[in-house]
Parts: structure tokens; C-alpha cells; sequence
């Protein structure tokens, strides 16, 4: 993998659903792997920051894994709500060159009342 | 906290003319910012890393006559579109570091500006 990339590109779900997406980056060189939740019109928020291979993070109903071996990161919402209806970006940084980010293209969540 | 913000919000300009847009740290110093443009279902690309007090560092591809990068304190920098084109049109947006700095820090991100170029 030589870009960062997320999948599915958006989705539905019913409010109370569970669901996941997946962040797949390259894994040589491998630093640091974002995640952001961004609402329309808004500032894209800081959700987490992982760097250790098996790295677990949550905040709420949110959670996040992370497999720097094989360069994948999973975003967990539990019992989703409208209010998560949002864009969640992903980002990696590596070990080599200048520290800047690279951006997944996102994933559109939408959560049905 | 890390709060920052980006104005104008919408700009719509006529071909040829200049824009400028601005970001702020409104509540951390930022020895470091970041410009990066988003155009339609595509992700946030870098532009150019903005270092308080010295030069930016352009992104390959990026035009630095065309944009204009200034980071004259450690709350503000600003980017400016110079004689801008229909191409040009497209989703801004800044982000900034601390002093802290370091690859796994951190950036916050400003609300973002649309411009678009008639």
C-alpha cells in the first residue's frame, strides 16, 4: 500500500447500530495514525492518536485499534447516534522525511433517526 | 483548548484577482502551520508547511509564486491565492502545531475556506 486509504467511502446505518471502517496505510516507516471525526461547516476534531502496534484507543462510544504490521486501523462507533453522523479521516506519519500528514479520502457516515 | 480558525469562511472572486485567507491559533502558540487544499472527493492534500519567522516549504507541484505563504507570528499565517484562476477553485484549510512539535503530534485544524474563482 503506498497511499492511505478507508473503506467503505460512506454508509448508512439506524440509529442504535453498531458499526466500523478501516484505515489501511503504508507500514514501513510507520509513526503515528490520526483519526478525526469532521462535521460539515466545521473543524475537523482530534479523536486519537496510536502509534504502538495492538495500540487500543476509545473515547465514549468510540474506539480504535491499530496494526502497524500489516497497516491497518479499525474506527469502532457502539450504538450509533445521529450526532455521529459525520466525515472520519484518518492520517499517517512516518519516520522518514519532514513530519506532515497523509490524508484517507474519508469516510461519510450517515445515521438514520 | 487548540482552538483555531480560518477566515473568510466563502469567497467567490473574479478571475485574475487575489485572495487571502487567514489562520489563527486562537489559544496555543504554533511554531508550525500547514496549508493543505481538498478538491472534490479527493483527500487533504499538503501544500506547504508554514515555520514562524522563516521561509515556507512548498509541497512538489505547488506553485510558490502563485501561493503565497506568510507565518509572521506564532499565531498567524496567511496564505494568499495570487491571480487566481477558475483552476483554483477549490477547499482550503490550515492546521497548526505547538511548540511542542514532534511526529506524533497533534494538528488542529481550522474550519477550512471555499474559494471559488468566476
Amino acid at each position: 500500500i503506498l497511499n492511505v486509504e478507508q473503506s467503505p467511502q460512506s454508509l448508512h446505518v439506524q440509529e442504535g447500530d453498531s458499526t466500523n471502517f478501516t484505515c489501511s496505510f503504508p507500514s514501513s516507516n510507520f509513526y503515528a495514525l490520526h483519526w478525526y471525526r469532521w462535521e460539515t461547516a466545521k473543524s475537523p476534531e482530534a479523536l486519537f492518536v496510536m502509534t504502538l502496534n495492538g495500540d487500543e484507543k476509545k473515547k465514549g462510544r468510540i474506539s480504535a485499534t491499530l496494526n502497524t504490521k500489516e497497516g491497518y486501523s479499525y474506527l469502532y462507533i457502539k450504538g450509533s447516534q445521529p450526532e455521529d453522523s459525520a466525515t472520519y479521516l484518518c492520517a499517517s506519519t512516518t519516520t522518514s522525511g519532514t513530519y506532515k500528514y497523509i490524508f484517507g479520502t474519508g469516510t461519510r457516515l450517515k445515521v438514520l433517526a | 483548548g487548540a482552538v483555531v480558525s480560518q477566515h473568510p469562511s466563502w469567497v467567490i472572486c473574479k478571475s485574475g484577482t487575489s485572495v487571502k485567507i487567514e489562520c489563527r491559533s486562537l489559544d496555543f502558540q504554533a511554531t508550525t502551520m500547514f496549508w493543505y487544499r481538498q478538491f472534490p472527493k479527493q483527500s487533504l492534500m499538503l501544500m506547504a508547511t508554514s515555520n514562524e519567522g522563516s521561509k515556507a516549504t512548498y509541497e512538489q507541484g505547488v506553485e510558490k509564486d502563485k501561493f503565497l505563504i506568510n507565518h509572521a507570528s506564532l499565531t498567524l499565517s496567511t496564505l494568499t491565492v495570487t491571480s487566481a484562476h477558475p483552476e483554483d477553485s477549490s477547499f482550503y484549510i490550515c492546521s497548526a502545531i505547538s511548540t511542542s512539535g514532534g511526529r506524533g503530534e497533534t494538528q488542529y485544524f481550522g474550519p477550512g475556506t471555499r474559494l471559488l474563482v468566476l
